[in-house]
C-alpha cells in the first residue's frame, strides 16, 4: 500500500513571496490533515478535511494560509505571502475513519521542510 | 497551544536499557497516541490507548494510562539504537466535535548508544 505523498520536500523562499505545497493521502482514506511542525515543537494541526469538507480550521492563520482538497483526495497548501516565522515542516496525514467523534490512526507523509529567508 | 507535555524532553542511554517517557495533559481525552518520528522523516504511529483502557503491550513497548491523573508513560524495554528518535504523545480530546483532531506535545528526544 502507497504512503502518503507530498511535494516538494524542500524549498526555499523569500519572504512575501508564495508557496504551495502538494499533498496525495492513502486511497481511499476520508480524512486529510495538514500540520506545521516548527523545529523542536511538535506538529500543530493546521486544518482537517473530511472528504472535500473543511472540518477544522481554526488554528490556520487565514490572512495568508489557504487550503483546498479537490474531489476529496488531493490537496494543496498555500502560503502567500510568507513570513520568517512560516519556517517549518508541514506535514499532510490522512486517516481512513469519517465523522462520528473516534480517532483513527494517522499516516504521515515524509513533509516539506520550508525555509523562508 | 500544546495539550500533552512530555517528560524528559531528552533522554540518553545504552543499547539493551529501558526508557520510560512520560506525557500529561489537561483535559479529558477520548484516547491517548504514542507517535515516534526519526530524524528527517515523518510521524509512525506506534500504539492508541482509550480512555478505557489502563495498559497496552505491542512487541517492545507499553504504555500505560492513568486519567485521574491525566497522565500517561511509554516504555521502551530492551532499546536498540535504531529506536533513537523523537517520541510525541498525541491526545484526542473528549466531547464536542473532535472528529479525529489530535493535539500533540513538544515530544522526547530518545538517544540509544550502541
Amino acid at each position: 500500500e502507497a504512503g502518503v505523498a507530498q511535494s516538494p520536500r524542500y524549498k526555499i523562499i523569500e519572504k512575501r513571496q508564495s508557496v504551495a505545497f502538494w499533498c496525495n493521502p492513502i486511497s481511499g482514506h476520508a480524512t486529510l490533515y495538514w500540520y506545521q511542525q516548527i523545529l523542536g515543537q511538535g506538529p500543530k494541526l493546521l486544518i482537517q478535511f473530511q472528504n472535500n469538507g473543511v472540518v477544522d480550521d481554526s488554528q490556520l492563520p487565514k490572512d495568508r494560509f489557504s487550503a483546498e482538497r479537490l474531489k476529496g483526495v488531493d490537496s494543496t497548501l498555500k502560503i502567500q505571502p510568507a513570513k520568517l516565522e512560516d519556517s517549518a515542516v508541514y506535514l499532510c496525514a490522512s486517516s481512513p475513519g469519517g465523522a462520528g467523534g473516534y480517532t483513527d490512526t494517522q499516516y504521515f507523509g515524509p513533509g516539506t521542510r520550508l525555509t523562508v529567508l | 497551544s500544546q495539550q500533552g507535555e512530555e517528560d524528559p524532553q531528552a533522554l540518553s542511554i545504552q543499547e539493551g536499557e529501558n526508557a520510560t517517557m512520560n506525557c500529561s495533559y489537561k483535559t479529558s481525552i477520548n484516547n491517548l497516541q504514542w507517535y515516534r518520528q526519526n530524524s528527517g522523516r515523518g510521524l509512525v504511529h506506534l500504539i492508541l490507548i482509550r480512555s478505557n483502557e489502563r495498559e497496552k503491550h505491542s512487541g517492545r513497548l507499553r504504555v500505560t494510562l492513568d486519567t485521574s491523573k491525566k497522565s500517561s508513560s511509554l516504555l521502551i524495554t530492551a532499546s536498540r539504537a535504531a529506536d533513537t528518535a523523537s517520541y510525541f504523545c498525541a491526545t484526542d480530546g473528549a466531547g464536542g466535535t473532535s472528529y479525529g483532531k489530535l493535539t500533540f506535545g513538544q515530544g522526547t528526544i530518545l538517544t540509544v548508544h550502541p
